[in-house]
């Protein structure tokens, strides 16, 4: 597609039950990432899928958090037994490669996912 | 571990004037620094990447440039509109050790028209 799609926009949800959130990341792009965005907070970092490697899971919060790539393409993130501080905008950002990969490492981000656990 | 930091946190400028954003990041072994821009209730949207080896970069009303040796970049904004209204948010990304960027918490700016 012309940008990263994330859906759905808004998820209202009761604590305790379990959400995925999607991002279609721009067609070609090898590299993609999560960042979670609390109110009033910078951006924290969750997760990097690069290409075919084993993804970088090292800032994924708590064990409720996985996240999964099919294909090298569509992404899932999947919050468990969801409590009221995983209330956040959850970003995907994609990149034709990782900076590691020797490529410019510009991002493109998406609108966002916002959560709300009531 | 790479912290950055952006100051003023808000800024508010009458329409027409010139300004610098300013960021800081404390390790100098940066792979490139990237300006983005955040309306409310949506995601960021990309203005400028800075390699580590480039000095500058420009965008119509936009210059951003990079001292790598002093840990700073300032994103110059020239003959400012009420449309630029908006969070700013700089990013660093490391050489090695680390596939994330690292985030500032931004700088909202206000233009008054």
């Amino acid at each position: 597609g012309a940008g990263v799609s994330q859906s759905p926009s808004n998820k209202v949800t009761e604590k305790g039950k379990d959400v995925e959130l999607r991002c279609d990341p721009i067609s070609g792009h090898t590299a993609l990432y999560w960042y979670r965005q609390s109110l009033g907070q910078g951006l924290e970092f969750l997760i990097y899928f690069q290409g075919n490697s084993a993804p970088d899971k090292s800032g994924l919060p708590s064990d409720r958090f996985s996240a999964e790539r099919t294909g090298g393409s569509v992404s899932t993130l999947t919050i468990q037994r969801t409590q009221q501080e995983d209330s956040a905008v959850y970003l995907c950002a994609s990149s034709s490669d990782g900076a590691l990969a020797g490529g410019t490492g510009e991002l493109f981000f998406g609108e966002g996912s916002r959560l709300t656990v009531l | 571990k790479q912290e950055v930091t952006q100051i003023p946190a808000a800024l508010s400028v009458p329409e027409g004037e010139n300004l610098v954003l300013n960021c800081s990041f404390t390790d100098s072994a940066i792979y490139n620094l990237q300006w983005f821009r955040q309306d409310p209730g949506k995601g960021l949207t990309s203005l400028l990447l800075i390699q580590s080896s480039q000095r500058e970069q420009t965008s119509g009303r936009l210059n951003a440039s990079l001292d790598k040796s002093s840990g700073r970049s300032t994103l110059y904004i020239a003959a400012s509109q009420p449309g630029d209204s908006a969070t700013y948010l700089c990013a660093v990304g490391p050489y090695s050790g680390a596939n994330n960027l690292f985030f500032g918490t931004g700088t909202r700016l206000t233009v008054i028209p």
